[in-house]
């Protein structure tokens, strides 16, 4: 099974800043690796596929990037919105995703 | 607009059964394959299963195989998750999620807002 592991755990930021969120797999998924964002209450919202492909409507302050075992999505310019849990999630080999990141506010 | 609506959480014994159904509108349902996944309260996100669009092919979590069943009626634009020996680790809001194909490699392009499965004596 390939396990994925996200780091921090929780990310303390503020408006305006850029944050990057890292996720590791335990073997390599090419670049089958998407990143959700979820908030409080609600069902996760895809916004990067295939590593590093924006979802059609997802602000483009958003980016990812990675292959093979090591990926990292970045927030360029943290708005009020953003503050929510990501995870990453490899798809190459059946479906996992990460723990979890927690962006709060600092 | 894709929708995507579940149904059918409820509270259960420990060792019950319960059906659960998601109805798909917006989209031409019987072309996309189909995934249910699950999030334990206050946890994070855990792969339950996924579907072919024909319903031919399926894929189960270990921690669930055995006990649940996946399967579609795309006549009836709708896919239901057959949950039996249910256990205390089950209870968590189960999402279905919509892929962007029909098969193979496949991410979650829209989810569900998620029903509510408590297994609880």
């Amino acid at each position: 099974d390939i396990q994925m592991t996200q780091s921090p755990s929780i990310l303390s930021a503020s408006v305006g800043d850029s944050v990057t969120i890292s996720c590791r797999a335990s073997q390599s998924v090419s670049s089958w690796l998407a990143w959700y964002q979820q908030k409080p209450g609600k069902a996760p919202k895809l916004l990067i596929y295939k590593a590093s492909s924006l979802e059609s409507g997802v602000p483009s302050r958003f980016s990812g990037s990675g292959f093979g075992t090591e990926f990292t999505l970045t927030i360029s310019s943290l708005q009020p919105d953003d503050f929510a849990t990501y995870y990453c999630q490899q798809y190459k080999s059946y479906w996992t995703f990460g723990q979890g990141t927690k962006v709060e506010i600092k | 607009e894709v929708q995507l609506l579940e149904s059918g959480g409820a509270l259960v014994q420990p060792g019950g059964s319960l059906r659960l159904s998601c109805e798909g509108s917006g989209f031409s349902f019987s072309t996309y394959a189909m995934s249910w996944v699950r999030q334990a309260p206050g946890k994070g996100l855990e792969w339950v299963s996924t579907i072919s669009y024909s319903g031919g092919d399926t894929d189960y979590a270990d921690s669930v195989k055995g006990r649940f069943t996946i399967s579609r009626d795309n006549s009836k634009n709708t896919l239901y998750l057959e949950m039996n020996s249910l256990r205390a680790e089950d209870t968590a809001f189960y999402y279905c999620a919509k892929a962007p194909y029909s098969s193979g490699r496949v991410y979650f392009h829209y989810w569900g807002q998620g029903t509510l499965v408590t297994v609880s004596s």
